[in-house]
């Protein structure tokens, strides 16, 4: 089974730009979640869906920040204008019922840097 | 509230040394409990996990009890290698989703 799929893994961007992150989850998950890894406040839960419907996104820290999941195969994350400070690890995860124990599966991560 | 505190890292040990790295959590209701391991460049991926206590979950020689009367849910192994070198995370499970992790330890193995 291909594991929770991310792009692109690495992206530089000047500041003021549009950044949008990509996600394929596990064939058959409904649920998805983004989160943020920083060095300052570790791993962050920025909005999970279910069904492809947002549930939560209380840690999306601000309006520049939106997530969209328009099928069950596919979610973006967008960060529109981006600052320096939204440089961080951005993962995406996916899980269901049928998961084992509900275990959440991650991505390998989108390395995001703005100068 | 529920949060998740785990042992500052990094640690440092020598190539087959015993490991334990601590884990205490606050949670309503009756988590389960999570390590995840982090190895450079890559995402998290489950090590192991427990889901009621006395539980003991154990993987690639790794395991750890879920300790109720101490909140605790601490890391250990018996002889670790250079591969095992990554970050290592705690993290707890309200109800189905609501996942919280710790800060993450850094574990150093050297040859």
């Amino acid at each position: 089974d291909a594991g929770v799929i991310q792009s692109p893994r690495h992206e530089v961007t000047e500041m003021g730009q549009e950044v949008t992150l990509r996600c394929k989850p596990i064939s058959g998950h409904d649920y998805l979640f983004w989160y943020r890894q920083t060095m300052m406040r570790g791993l962050e839960l920025l909005i999970y869906f279910n069904n492809n419907v947002p549930i939560d996104d209380s840690g999306m820290p601000e309006d520049r920040f939106s997530a969209k999941m328009p099928n069950a195969s596919f979610s973006t994350l967008k960060i529109q204008p981006s600052e320096p400070r939204d440089s961080a690890v951005y993962f995406c995860a996916s899980s269901s019922p049928g998961a084992v124990g509900n275990t959440i599966y991650f991505g390998e991560g989108s390395w995001l840097t703005v100068v | 509230g529920n949060s998740v505190t785990q042992m500052e890292g990094p640690v440092t040990l020598s190539e087959e040394a015993f490991l334990t790295i601590n884990c205490t959590y606050t949670a309503t209701g009756y988590p389960s409990l999570f390590w995840y391991v982090q190895y450079p460049g890559e995402g998290l991926q489950l090590l192991l996990k427990a889901t009621k206590a006395d539980d003991k979950g154990s993987n690639k020689g790794f395991e750890a009890t879920y300790r109720k009367e101490t909140t605790s849910f601490h890391l250990e192994k018996g002889s670790v290698q250079v591969s095992d070198s990554a970050v290592y995370f705690c993290a707890l499970r309200i109800g189905t989703y609501k996942y919280i992790f710790g800060t993450g330890t850094r574990l150093k193995v050297l040859a």
